[in-house]
C-alpha cells in the first residue's frame, strides 16, 4: 500500500539549533515534493517545492532534500528560532491524468525552545 | 486579496442534517480542492475540481457530494451527516505556478453529535 510516514512525535530544539524533519514514502513515483507549514487553527501554508531530478532545494533558513532511491526527503531550518514552531507537512505531487493531486503526510510539530 | 475565504468557521450539526461548506477564492485559480483533516490521519482529499465545470471525487468522497458553481466558487455539501465526519473541512485553490503550491482556506470547524 501506498504510505507517507512523518515522525509522529514532536520534536523539541534549542532556538539556534537545526531543526531536521524526515518525511519517507513507499509505493509512490512522486513527480514533486512540497513541504508546508500549519499553524493551530490555520490551514497549511505552501514553504518549498523540490522536483525529482533536484537534490537540494534552499530558501533562506530553510533547505530540503530530495532521495528519489531512498523514497526520503529531509527539511532542514537553520538557526531556528520560537516563531518556527508548528507543524510541519510534507506532500507528494502525483501527476494523473484526471488532475494533479497531493497527498499528505500526517505531519510532524516542531517546538523551538528559548 | 481575501486568498481563499471559508464559511462558516464553526458548525455543530445533529446526526441526519444537512450541511454545505462555501468556498471561495479570487486568485483566478482552475483547480480547487476539499480536504478533511483529522488527528493521526493528515489531510485527506475529499473531492477536487481541475476547472471550472468538473468534479472529480478524491480519497474519501462517500458522504458528500460538492459543486463547483463558478471559477470562483466550489462547495462541499453533506446530505445526511454523521459523527464520523466531525473533523476540520479546508477548501484550497491551486493556479498555474510552477511550484504548484495549494492556498489553503482557514477551515470549518464541524463536529456531529
Amino acid at each position: 500500500s501506498q504510505k507517507i510516514e512523518q515522525n509522529s512525535e514532536a520534536l523539541n530544539i534549542q532556538e539556534g539549533k537545526t531543526a531536521t524533519l524526515t518525511c519517507n514514502y513507499t509505493n509512490y513515483s512522486p513527480a514533486y515534493l512540497q513541504w508546508y507549514r500549519q499553524d493551530p487553527g490555520r490551514g497549511p501554508v505552501f514553504l518549498l517545492l523540490i522536483r525529482e531530478n533536484e537534490k537540494e532545494k534552499r530558501k533562506e533558513r530553510l533547505k530540503v532534500t530530495f532521495d528519489t532511491t531512498l523514497k526520503q526527503s529531509l527539511f532542514h531550518i537553520t538557526a531556528s528560532q520560537p516563531a518556527d514552531s508548528a507543524t510541519y507537512l510534507c506532500a507528494l505531487y502525483i501527476l494523473t491524468g484526471g488532475g494533479n493531486k497531493l497527498t499528505f503526510g500526517t505531519g510532524t510539530q516542531l517546538k523551538v525552545e528559548l | 486579496n481575501a486568498g481563499v475565504t471559508q464559511t462558516p468557521k464553526f458548525q455543530v450539526l445533529k446526526t441526519g442534517q444537512s450541511m454545505t461548506l462555501q468556498c471561495a477564492q479570487d486568485m483566478n485559480h482552475n483547480s480547487m480542492y476539499w480536504y478533511r483533516q483529522d488527528p493521526g490521519m493528515g489531510l485527506r482529499l475529499i473531492y477536487y475540481s481541475a476547472s471550472e465545470g468538473t468534479t472529480d471525487k478524491g480519497e474519501v468522497p462517500n458522504g458528500y457530494n460538492v459543486s463547483r458553481l463558478n471559477k470562483r466558487e466550489f462547495s462541499l455539501r453533506l446530505e445526511s451527516a454523521a459523527p464520523s465526519q466531525t473533523s476540520v473541512y479546508f477548501c484550497a485553490s491551486s493556479g498555474t505556478s510552477s511550484s504548484y503550491e495549494q492556498y489553503f482556506g482557514p477551515g470549518t470547524r464541524l463536529t456531529v453529535t
